[in-house]
């Protein structure tokens, strides 16, 4: 049974720059929630796709975008980075639907450090 | 709104002895309660959870918590730490105001546990 998985594990970008990154939720969850988690500190939530939209959003810029595709995999999108952006990206996913899960399972994660 | 707090940055406890990461929460409604571990450069792994029903939760490592409404606690515990229980211990609350089908996460700064020999 895969788990959650993600790519790049490792990503370094300069400011100004674009960055994707991508996960596939574990097998048989169709919600996926990504997180950003600086050093030190807990994961803070980005947003949450379910039915390939966005149901709910944390407090993150414009500049923070997201896709999920029909295969319930999903994309982190993140343009304009600036040094602050620099931290571990986690997706997690999780069932949705009229007989949902409770808890979301996480991926190893993306650390994308920005020059 | 939702918040976590895990007020010890750092539990230090003997092999063998009991240990706790402690974690108070706040909530508009029902609460559900997490637990999470994160070892060095890896992502979350998940202990247990709390829904509704019995207080005492068991989960995953021979991990349990005790959900305390009252004191809006749900600190983890374990009757015998090992060594290799050493990681970083995440509460979470999850937001049931849109119903139970989609909800974030909110995250408490993490503790870290230290076991020594």
């Amino acid at each position: 049974d895969a788990g959650v998985t993600q790519s790049p594990t490792h990503l370094i970008k300069t400011r100004g720059q674009q960055v994707t990154l991508r996960c596939s939720p574990k097998s048989g969850h169709d919600t996926v929630s990504w997180y950003q988690q600086a050093l030190g500190q807990g994961p803070q939530f980005i947003f949450q796709y379910y039915e390939e939209e966005e149901r709910q959003r944390g407090n993150f810029p414009d500049r923070f975008s997201g896709h999920q595709f029909p295969n319930y995999s999903s994309e982190l999108n993140v343009n304009a980075l600036l040094l602050g952006d620099s931290a571990l990206y986690l997706c997690a996913s999780s069932l949705g639907g009229a007989y949902p899960s409770y808890e979301q399972y996480f991926g190893p994660g993306t650390r994308l450090t920005v020059t | 709104a939702q918040s976590v707090a895990q007020p010890e940055d750092q539990v230090n406890v003997a092999e063998g002895n009991p240990l706790t990461v402690k974690c108070t929460y706040s909530v508009s409604g029902n609460p559900y309660l997490f637990w999470y571990v994160q070892y060095p450069n890896r992502g979350l792994q998940f202990l247990l959870k709390y829904i509704t029903g019995d207080n005492l939760v068991k989960g995953s490592y021979g991990f349990e918590a005790e959900f305390n409404k009252s004191q809006t606690s749900f600190h983890l515990k374990k009757p015998s730490a090992l060594v290799s229980d050493s990681a970083l211990y995440f509460c979470a609350v999850r937001d049931t105001s849109r119903g139970s089908t989609l909800g974030r996460l909110y995250f408490g700064r993490g503790t870290q546990l230290t076991v020594w020999p």
